[in-house]
C-alpha cells in the first residue's frame, strides 16, 4: 500500500515564482514526515523535518493532519532549487524506518 | 569523517553474476538500510538492520541478501543477478537527533545487469 503519494513526477516554474511540491500519506498514528532533496551528482539530503518546524533554504512545510497533507513551499524558487525532492514518512512503531514517495522532479527556468 | 561510503560507485553485470555490495559508515550509526532507486519508483527499501547482528527484510527482498558484518559494515549481495535488479542502490545509517530520525545517504552505486 502506497504510503506516501507524490502526484506530480515533474514540476516546472520560472526563476522567482512560488513553487509547491505536493505530498499527501496515509497513516492513522502519529507520523514523522520529512522532505528529502538529491541535486544532480550528489547523494540524498535531509532537507526538513515537520517536527522542527524550520525553514531551510527558504522551504517550508507544515503537516495537516486533517488532510493528511505535508506539502513542500517556497515563496520564490531559485535556479538551483532544480533537483529531485522525495516525502518520506516515518510510522511511530517501525523505529525510524522510512517509506519514501515517489518523488518530484523540480526545474527551475532561468 | 567519510560519513557513509560505498563501493564500487559502478558495476556491469551479466545475468547469472554475483557481486557484493560494500557500505561502511563512520558515525556510529546503529540502523543502515540498503534501498535501490528506480526512475518513477522512488527510493524501496531491500532490506535493513536495526543494530548489529539483525537484519530484516523490506519491501524488495526478493533476489538479494544481506550482512551485517560489524556495526560500521552492511553488505548487499545479489547471488544470481537478474536484469531487473539494474538499479542505483544507496546505503544509508540513521541517527536520531533532536527527537526525531535522519537517515544519511552514501554515493550510490549504479549496477547494470546486462
Amino acid at each position: 500500500a502506497q504510503r506516501v503519494t507524490q502526484p506530480e513526477k515533474l514540476l516546472s516554474v520560472f526563476k522567482g515564482a512560488p513553487v509547491e511540491l505536493k505530498c499527501n500519506y496515509s497513516y492513522s498514528g502519529s507520523p514523522e514526515l520529512f522532505w528529502y532533496v538529491q541535486y544532480s551528482r550528489q547523494r540524498l539530503q535531509l532537507l526538513l523535518r515537520h517536527i522542527s518546524r524550520e525553514s531551510i533554504k527558504g522551504f517550508t512545510a507544515d503537516l495537516n493532519k486533517g488532510e493528511t497533507s505535508f506539502h513542500l513551499k517556497k515563496p520564490f524558487a531559485q535556479e538551483e532549487d532544480s533537483a529531485m525532492y522525495y516525502c518520506a514518512l516515518v510510522r511511530g512503531s517501525t523505529l525510524g524506518r522510512l517509506y519514501f514517495g515517489r518523488g518530484t522532479q523540480l526545474t527551475v527556468w532561468p | 569523517n567519510a560519513g557513509v561510503t560505498q563501493t564500487p560507485k559502478f558495476q556491469v553485470l551479466k545475468t547469472g553474476q554475483s557481486m557484493t555490495l560494500q557500505c561502511a559508515q563512520d558515525m556510529n550509526h546503529n540502523s543502515m538500510y540498503w534501498y535501490r532507486q528506480d526512475p518513477g519508483m522512488g527510493l524501496r527499501l531491500i532490506y535493513y538492520s536495526a543494530s548489529e547482528g539483525t537484519t530484516d527484510k523490506g519491501e524488495v527482498p526478493n533476489g538479494y541478501n544481506v550482512s551485517r558484518l560489524n556495526k560500521r559494515e552492511f553488505s548487499l549481495r545479489l547471488e544470481s543477478a537478474a536484469p531487473s535488479q539494474t538499479s542505483v542502490y544507496f546505503c544509508a545509517g540513521q541517527a536520531r537527533d533532536r527527537g526525531s530520525y535522519e537517515q544519511y545517504f552514501g554515493p550510490g552505486t549504479r549496477l547494470t545487469v546486462t
